[in-house]
């Protein structure tokens, strides 16, 4: 039932490795992102995605990929991880259209890069 | 650029009390404002939507409104309870291309029982 959900939850890696985080809504929306909320609990977005196509690019190291295989999923890959990238990262969908945009969110995933 | 502060930082108000909670963005060029509840390693769960063309919305003891060209929303909880003990962001997805999301840092309710 659950309407975005990523995974893992949790994450506990070392410093250069490379690792993937999963989203998946099964809301139908055509429009998902990535946001990072860090130690002082500021959210930021990273990208969006719509219709499997990067509409929304921050200024996000290289080292982070996004890859939306369908509508239904946005999968954050990060490359070389260093110790600044610990932060919970939460991904969300929303569907595109005028006024509403209403965005539903994942229960967010807490990476930890030891 | 879109800013949204969110004003007070954190609050702690005795069980019971009504309170308001402020958002303030930078970017009138809206489509709506959404207000969000955080609880402690938790995800985001959506209150409130205000669409860009609405003053207000209502949802049970939670009153949100909206003033586009002042920049500036509010929410209010009637009645708190220890259970609305949370964070609360605001969040404002702006018109125009692409529709961009900005956050406001939140603001961290405490109600004592």
């Amino acid at each position: 039932d659950t309407a975005v959900s990523q995974t893992p939850k949790y994450l506990v890696t070392q410093m250069g490795n490379d690792k993937s985080i999963k989203c998946e809504q099964n809301l139908g929306h055509d429009t998902m992102y990535w946001y990072k909320q860090d130690s002082k609990k500021f959210l930021k977005i990273m990208f969006s995605y719509n219709n499997k196509e990067l509409i929304i690019n921050e200024t996000v190291p290289n080292r982070f990929s996004p890859k939306s295989p369908d509508k239904a999923h946005l999968n954050l890959h990060i490359n070389s991880l260093e110790l600044g990238d610990s932060a919970v990262y939460f991904c969300a969908s929303s569907r595109l259209r005028t006024g509403r945009n209403e965005a539903f969110f994942g229960q967010g995933t807490r990476l930890t890069v030891v | 650029k879109q800013e949204v502060t969110q004003i007070p930082a954190a609050l702690s108000v005795p069980e019971g009390e009504n309170l308001v909670l402020n958002c303030s963005f930078t970017d009138s060029a809206i489509y709506n404002l959404q207000w969000f509840r955080q609880d402690p390693g938790k995800g985001l769960t959506s209150l409130l939507l205000i669409q860009s063309s609405q003053r207000e919305q209502t949802s049970g003891r939670l009153n949100a409104s909206l003033d586009k060209s002042s920049g500036r929303s509010t929410l209010y909880i009637a009645a708190s309870q220890p259970g609305d003990s949370a964070t609360y962001l605001c969040a404002v997805t702006n018109s125009g291309g692409y529709q961009k999301v900005t956050f406001g840092i939140g603001t961290k309710l405490q109600v004592i029982p």
